[in-house]
């Protein structure tokens, strides 16, 4: 089986700090992602990368930024947390080949509450 | 710009009721529409996906209806049980593309009542 992990399943941090988020997955995808999820708002892509180094913009990007420096791995960083980042991050992995075509795994998420 | 539309926000059926969830896409590029589940304090899990080739796939009590010309496509889970509920959500995606992005609507919380 897939499986995305998660550095933490809880964190709570203070207005200004520096909050990294791991991520790691076990199926040499090709594919990483971050998201935030929001009631009312769904999945909301921050970033995303397609290979080592290699990263892209999602949706909104703005306070974050993203590492990957092994297949495995992908961190997504807060540099100087806020309020409104309070939320639910999850991270994905996926392949863009036959037959999982664009299907993404999902790890199970970390709250994240800045104070 | 919201790629995908998803309709209702929130659901509440009866045990053995029919639940109906509704997407709509205008990127007449997007060629796989899977929809994802998502029970509380889990990751969304793929649940079913169709492809543009067909307009109906099945899966036990969970089916795909796919309509191209109007761009729209709907899950619906029949004989419904307390344990779907959860959230939904569709997405969209051009396999073509090498990023491999989905384009997900906003969720919709389904609650089936006993």
């Amino acid at each position: 089986d897939v499986k995305v992990t998660q550095s933490s399943r809880y964190l709570v941090k203070r207005t200004g700090e520096k909050v990294f988020l791991e991520c790691v997955q076990d199926m040499d995808h090709e594919n990483m992602f971050w998201y935030r999820q929001d009631p009312g708002l769904g999945l909301r892509l921050i970033y995303f990368s397609y290979d080592v180094k290699m990263k892209e913009k999602g949706d909104i990007p703005e306070g974050y930024s993203v590492s990957r420096e092994k297949k495995e791995r992908f961190s997504l960083i807060l540099e100087s947390a806020s309020t409104n980042q309070t939320s639910m991050y999850l991270c994905a992995s996926g392949l863009t080949s036959r037959p999982s075509y664009n299907e993404q795994f999902f790890g199970p998420g970390t709250r994240l509450t800045v104070l | 710009q919201q790629q995908v539309k998803q309709s209702p926000q929130s659901l509440i059926v009866q045990k053995g009721g029919i639940s109906i969830i509704n997407c709509a896409y205008e990127n007449t590029a997007f060629d796989y529409f899977p929809w994802y589940q998502q029970f509380p304090g889990k990751g969304p899990a793929l649940l079913i996906a169709i492809r543009p080739d067909v307009s109906e796939k099945k899966e036990g009590r969970f089916t795909i209806s796919f309509n191209k010309s109007a761009k729209q496509f709907s899950l619906h889970i029949m004989d419904s049980q307390p344990g779907d509920s959860a959230t939904y959500f569709c997405a969209a995606s051009d396999r073509g593309s090498t990023l491999g992005r989905l384009y997900f609507g906003r969720g919709t919380q389904l609650t089936v009542w006993p």
